[in-house]
Parts: C-alpha cells; structure tokens; sequence
C-alpha cells in the first residue's frame, strides 16, 4: 500500500535559519513520482516539484532544494535562509504510475511557521 | 484566468440539504481531480475523471457524493442530503495531457454544515 509520512507536524524557525521538512514513502511500485506542495495561509496549493522514482539528483531552486534518496524512501525538503513568507503547511505526495489513476496520496503536511 | 478557479468560495448550508460545488480546470487540461480537506488535515482523493468519464472514484465517502464532467471542462461535485462530516474545504486539480502526474490546485471550496 502506498503511503507518506510527514513525521514533523509543526516546525517554528526563526527567520534566516535553514529548516528541513522530512518526508518518507512506501510504495511497492518501481515507477513513482513524488511532489511537495506548499498552502499558504490563503489556502491554494502551490506545485513546488515534481520527481520521478529513476532520478535521484538532488535539485536546487534558488532557496529551495531537495533531497532524494531511494535507499531510505525519503523525499527531504530544505529551505535556506527562511523568510516569513516561507510560513505555510507544507505536503509531500506520492503518486504510481502502475494504475494509471494518477492520484495523489499526500501526507499529513508539516506546518512552518518562520518567525520574524 | 490561466488557473483552476472553484466556486462558491465559501458556501454554508444546513444539514440535509443539496449542494453543488464547480471547478473550471485550466483550459487543455484532461485530467480533473477532486479532493477533500478537513480541518488541520491532508487531502482525501475524493474522484478522478479522464475527459468526461470517471475511472477512479474509489475515494467517494458515500453514496451521497458524485460527480460530473462535461465537454472536458467544468466538473461539479454534487454532495446529497449533507451532514456536519461533510464540513471541509474541497480542493479541485487538473493537470494536462502529457504531463499527467503534475497537479495543479484550485483554491478550494470552504463547506460549512450546520
């Protein structure tokens, strides 16, 4: 069965500081993809990434960067230099390519609050 | 717009009634998804339609929810004889044809049951 998990509920940083939200996955399918969305308070999802399951490179944009690592099913997201607009609920998704449906099935999403 | 708009924004309703929630998708976009967020919690994958038919809808709650989609474009989600469970904000996605595993996110219908 596939699942994610955002172990990190909360997360308070103090502006400037670099914060990391943690993401884990299961899935038995070799075809995956994996995303993280943002929700500001305005609530609209905001597409950040989008990663399929044969690379592995990790990727920076600008203060953003992440870090894919199969052999421990993580999908790790960092922000350098946080600013407070950086505030939102943060979700990590999976999604299979085997049936085709192309759901996602999100975490619980992290809340970071980034303080001025 | 360029992007998927939602409406009612917000809609309050008492419990029993009928409600209809509509999602534009970006224009070209096939796919459309619909999704259910309660209240500090993740998304719920409600129903998925590709064009106008519907291969995935294992997420609807009950039979009081459905959902439609005509002419590849506006889908409505339909929620029957509503109860204070069914309180959430329900997100619409649409994404495009050969791209089909990105997402984009509508702002979201507010439902409040009373």
């Amino acid at each position: 069965a596939q699942k994610v998990t955002q172990a990190q509920t909360e997360i308070s940083v103090v502006e400037k500081e670099d914060v990391t939200l943690d993401c884990v996955y299961e899935t038995r399918d070799t075809t995956y993809y994996l995303f993280w969305y943002k929700q500001p308070p305005s609530g609209e999802l905001v597409f950040l990434i989008r990663r399929n399951s044969f690379d592995e490179q990790n990727e920076i944009s600008g203060r953003y960067s992440w870090n894919f690592q199969k052999s421990t099913s993580s999908f790790n997201f960092t922000i350098t230099a946080s600013q407070v607009v950086d505030s939102a609920v943060y979700f990590c998704a999976l999604s299979e390519a085997r049936t085709g449906a192309n759901n996602l099935f999100f975490g619980t999403g992290t809340r970071l609050t980034v303080i001025p | 717009g360029a992007g998927v708009s939602q409406s009612p924004s917000n809609k309050v309703t008492e419990k029993g009634k009928d409600v209809e929630l509509r999602c534009d998708p970006i224009s070209g976009h096939t796919a459309l998804y619909w999704y259910r967020q309660r209240l500090g919690q993740g998304l719920e994958f409600l129903i998925y339609f590709q064009g106008n038919s519907a291969p995935d809808k294992s997420g609807l709650p009950s039979d009081r929810f459905s959902a439609e989609r005509t002419g590849e474009s506006v889908s409505t989600l339909t929620i029957q004889r509503t109860q204070q469970e069914d309180s959430a904000v329900y997100l619409c996605a649409s994404s495009p044809p050969l791209f089909t595993d990105t997402q984009y996110f509508g702002p979201g219908t507010r439902l409040t049951v009373l």
